[in-house]
């Protein structure tokens, strides 16, 4: 049981708009940042949405992020079949002194 | 460019004790935080701990009596020592350079390809 919630999966098809959220509580994204990872296929996590909302250098602008309260979400807009991934979010959580991440959400592109 | 290559025994006997490397390029290890996460076959991402190179670290709750983490600057590399292993400690384990955001080192950019790292007699 993963401290932040992600759906386990989501769907939707090339060209459209999908976003993943995911859920946490006060000690975590309700008092610290939230960052979101890529997981492509047999690779290793790359860093997609930092400091909540921002895009490292080479990320497209088609990826966003956003938090309000205890909860964040990750928008892809114009959906592309290399998108398809498993997306992580991540914060740092008070009570734990430590990173916690989401259980993952597999992005599957009709 | 930062990369980072871990290193380390693909097969390990059950109560044994792990030790991985994490070899880091184009960055001093003097500099930063670096972060431990595994990941089991097919599961999600579990943060292990961090270091800064003073030796400050911070372990995951979970993991704490059986972790050391540390580093050597001498060779820009942390290295990992996870104790009395058991199949439940299966996975790959990967380094990653961990910046501060707000208060915490927590964003973790760039990620090393990992390790794969079996528990099994």
């Amino acid at each position: 049981q993963s401290v932040l919630t992600q759906p386990p999966s989501v769907s939707e098809t090339p060209g459209q708009r999908v976003t993943i959220s995911c859920s946490g509580s006060s000690p975590n994204i309700g008092s610290n940042i939230v960052n979101w990872y890529q997981q492509l296929p047999g690779a290793a996590p790359k860093l997609l949405i930092y400091n909540d909302n921002q895009r490292p250098s080479g990320v497209p602008d088609r990826f966003s992020g956003s938090k309000s309260g205890i909860s964040a979400s990750l928008a892809i807009s114009g959906l592309q079949s290399q998108d398809e991934a498993d997306y992580y979010c991540a914060s740092w959580d008070d009570s734990l002194n430590g990173l916690v991440f989401g259980g993952g959400t597999k992005l599957t592109v009709l | 460019q930062v990369k980072l290559q871990e290193s380390g025994p693909g097969l390990v006997k059950p109560s044994e004790t792990l030790s991985l490397t994490c070899t880091v390029s184009g960055a001093s290890i003097s500099t930063y935080y670096w972060s431990w996460i595994r990941q089991p076959p097919g599961k999600g991402l579990e943060w292990i701990g961090h270091i800064l190179y003073k030796g400050n670290t911070n372990y995951s709750p979970s993991l704490k009596s059986r972790l050391t983490i540390s580093v050597d600057t001498s060779k820009n590399q942390v290295s990992l020592t996870l104790a009395s292993m058991t199949t439940a400690d299966t996975a790959v384990y990967y380094c990653a350079r961990a910046l501060i955001g707000r208060t915490y080192p927590d964003w973790l950019d760039p990620w090393g390809q990992g390790t794969l790292v079996s528990v099994s007699s």
